[in-house]
């Protein structure tokens, strides 16, 4: 079975600071891994995937995220926080087969002018 | 171009009501879910399908119910709605496994059971 933690359930940062979200899984298979953004009053948005292909994965909005097997994470960064990146992210893992995403409880980061 | 949405948007039942809520996707996915989303639970998946006429209960399937008759839709029936089934209730596709199983989501639907 698959699982993900978000460590800190809010993260608060100033404009034009890293923005750092962490992710960690458990998995008993080759992970798929994913990190979704959702906006207020809107559904989630894919921001970028992890299939087994580069560790470092680029995505959308300047986004990017490094997996790392050693230590079963999959962490969200941005070089320079805008304040329109102030939402919630979720990040999800698949195993083999077809199993859906499991998600984690999300991280709503807030971006300080 | 392709989507998913979702009716209502906004929906207010009375307990004890059965409640339909759409989900209409038009990128021909064969697998579609359903979540329901509350203040510190995150995501939890209710229902989901693999295609048409295949069905399977996710973590918080109690009290729901859904049917794939076709490709493109998969309603979610609240038998006897609960107030504790108050919540943002969101649908997904997606294309399939491997490395195309990421989900695409519609904008929600926010039911109030009173």
């Amino acid at each position: 079975a698959q699982s993900v933690t978000q460590l800190g359930s809010h993260v608060s940062v100033s404009e034009g600071a890293l923005v750092l979200l962490r992710c960690n899984y458990s998995s008993s298979v080759p992970p798929y891994l994913f990190w979704y953004v959702q906006y207020p009053n809107q559904g989630l948005q894919l921001l970028l995937k992890y299939t087994s292909a580069a560790t470092l994965v680029k995505g959308i909005n300047g986004f990017e995220a490094e997996f790392k097997k050693s230590e079963t994470s999959f962490h969200l960064t941005k070089p320079s926080a805008h304040m329109s990146d102030a939402a919630e992210y979720f990040c999800a893992v698949s195993g083999s087969g077809n199993t859906p995403l499991v998600f984690g409880k999300g991280t709503r980061l807030s971006v300080i002018a | 171009d392709a989507e998913i949405t979702q009716s209502p948007r906004h929906k207010i039942t009375e307990t004890g009501r059965q409640v339909t809520l759409a989900c209409h996707q038009t990128w021909n996915h064969n697998n579609m879910f359903w979540y329901r989303q509350d203040l510190g639970h995150g995501l939890r998946l209710i229902h989901y399908s693999y295609g048409v006429q295949d069905t399977n209960k996710g973590e918080v399937s109690d009290g729901y119910s859904v049917s794939r008759s076709n490709t493109e839709d998969l309603p979610l029936t609240l038998e006897s709605a609960a107030s504790s089934q108050t919540s943002v209730y969101f649908c997904a596709s997606s294309p399939g496994g491997g490395g195309r199983r990421e989900q695409y989501f519609g904008p929600g639907t926010r039911l109030t059971v009173t």
